[in-house]
């Protein structure tokens, strides 16, 4: 069965402290592996695709990087505004033509002014 | 940019009523889905449907259904809705094709069912 477990469950940064949230993931064979933020009371937003270990993508002050047990999201310099819930997903290889996805319970981060 | 909308982003209903919830995708997008946001327990999914006409089940298909007669609209159906039923309730689309399959989400659509 496929899992995908995020630590921590919540972070508390004072602006500026940069910091890293963690995915690890269990599937038989992995397609790729998603990254979205959650503001409060909206849908998630997409930020990133990872397809492979060693692979990395970044925007602004996030950066995402893939081995092949885990991803993590760096946060650099956070700004308040980055306060919100980041949400991993896989998508096995064994998903059928819809390409389902299977999502982590999230780690919300709380940047302090 | 895809735009997925959702026809209601709050709603109340009570047990045992029918409810609807409608999920409309303007990308001609093949995949659609409905996920179930509880705290805790992260999304889950319900339903989806990469084709019109055409549905499968998730991970939580009890108590619910689907229909997809176009393209662009997918609905979620409680035949009769519980208790246990209130929840956020997450519509996304997807392509088909090259590349990466990221879905996006409308902005949700929170049912309190009592």
């Amino acid at each position: 069965e496929d899992q995908v477990t995020q630590s921590p469950e919540a972070l508390r940064l004072q602006e500026g402290e940069s910091s890293s949230l963690n995915c690890s993931y269990t599937v038989s064979g992995l397609r790729g592996l998603f990254w979205y933020r959650q503001d409060p009371g909206k849908g998630p937003e997409f930020l990133f695709t990872l397809y492979s270990a060693g692979e990395e993508k970044e925007k602004e002050r996030l950066k995402a990087t893939l081995t092949k047990k885990e991803s993590f999201l760096h946060i650099t310099a956070p700004k308040p505004e980055d306060s919100a819930t980041y949400l991993c997903a896989v998508q096995p290889i064994s998903s059928g033509s819809a390409r389902q996805l299977t999502f982590g319970s999230g780690t919300q981060l709380t940047v302090l002014p | 940019d895809v735009k997925v909308t959702q026809s209601s982003r709050y709603l109340v209903k009570r047990t045992g009523e029918k409810v609807f919830l409608e999920c409309v995708q303007d990308m001609d997008h093949e995949n659609m889905f409905w996920y179930r946001q509880d705290p805790g327990l992260g999304l889950r999914l319900i339903y989806f449907s990469y084709d019109v006409k055409m549905k499968e089940k998730g991970d939580i298909p009890e108590g619910y259904s689907v229909s997809r007669e176009k393209k662009e609209r997918f609905s979620l159906i409680l035949e009769s809705a519980s208790t246990n039923q209130t929840s956020m309730y997450l519509c996304a689309s997807s392509a088909v094709g090259q590349g990466s399959y990221e879905q996006y989400f409308g902005p949700g659509t929170r049912l309190t069912v009592t």
